[in-house]
């Protein structure tokens, strides 16, 4: 089994430009989540999923889109890039939500200039 | 909202030295779970404690529940080099998410 995979493994943006982060799960997870981590400080919740069809909003929304439109599959969307949102990017899933281990993927090392 | 906060936020030891790390929850959590990020990596789940008390070994790793379900320590015994990386905990209060601490960053000195 792959896991959880993430695409781009890197990438570099200009301000105001848009991309979509790839997120892939092969586990059957129902839930599935993006996270991003700036140095020291820990990991802040954008967005998170319970199933197809339904996302809600973490911690630091703001800048950021998602959608879930089958069970494996969870994209998330950057429109206008600001380097505020510089950062790594994990996406991750569970079986259980929060009451099961979660599976990271790679991540994504995103530079905004 | 629910908050863990972890301590502390940076540790350096000797090798052979033994390392703790502590997370403290504001709220009351149906379990908690330990994971270790590597530098330059993802990070991994290594462990879930669920029941009060509870205490759960691996190799060198010890981990703790507290009582109450509000508190949780990993212990290292005897660090190595491979121990390197950052371990956070992540509390579990809502069946949908888990909140994570900022993480204890251990750098081992050979």
């Amino acid at each position: 089994n792959a896991g959880v995979t993430q695409t781009p493994k890197f990438r570099i943006l200009k301000i105001g430009q848009s991309m979509t982060l790839q997120c892939t799960q092969d586990m059957n997870h129902n839930y599935m989540y993006w996270y991003r981590q700036d140095p020291g400080m820990g990991l802040k919740l954008i967005y998170y999923s319970v199933g197809a069809g339904i996302t809600d909003k973490g911690e630091v929304p703001n800048g950021y889109n998602v959608s879930r439109s089958t069970t494996e599959d969870f994209p998330l969307r950057l429109e206008l890039a600001a380097p505020s949102q510089t950062s790594v990017y994990f996406c991750a899933s569970s079986q259980g939500g929060g009451n099961y281990g979660y599976t990271f993927g790679s991540g994504t090392r995103l530079t905004v200039v | 909202g629910q908050q863990v906060m972890q301590i502390p936020q940076y540790q350096h030891v000797q090798e052979g030295e033994d390392f703790t790390t502590y997370c403290n929850s504001s709220t009351t959590l149906s379990n908690i779970q330990w994971y270790k990020q590597r530098p330059g990596g993802h990070p991994v789940f290594l462990i879930q404690l669920v029941k009060s008390g509870e205490v759960k070994k691996q190799k060198r790793l010890t981990f703790q529940f507290g009582e109450a379900k509000k508190n949780s320590s990993l212990h290292i015994t005897a660090t190595q080099t491979t121990d390197v990386g950052t371990y956070f905990c992540g509390g579990g209060g809502s069946n949908y998410k888990l909140t994570f601490g900022k993480g204890t960053l251990l750098t081992v000195n050979p």
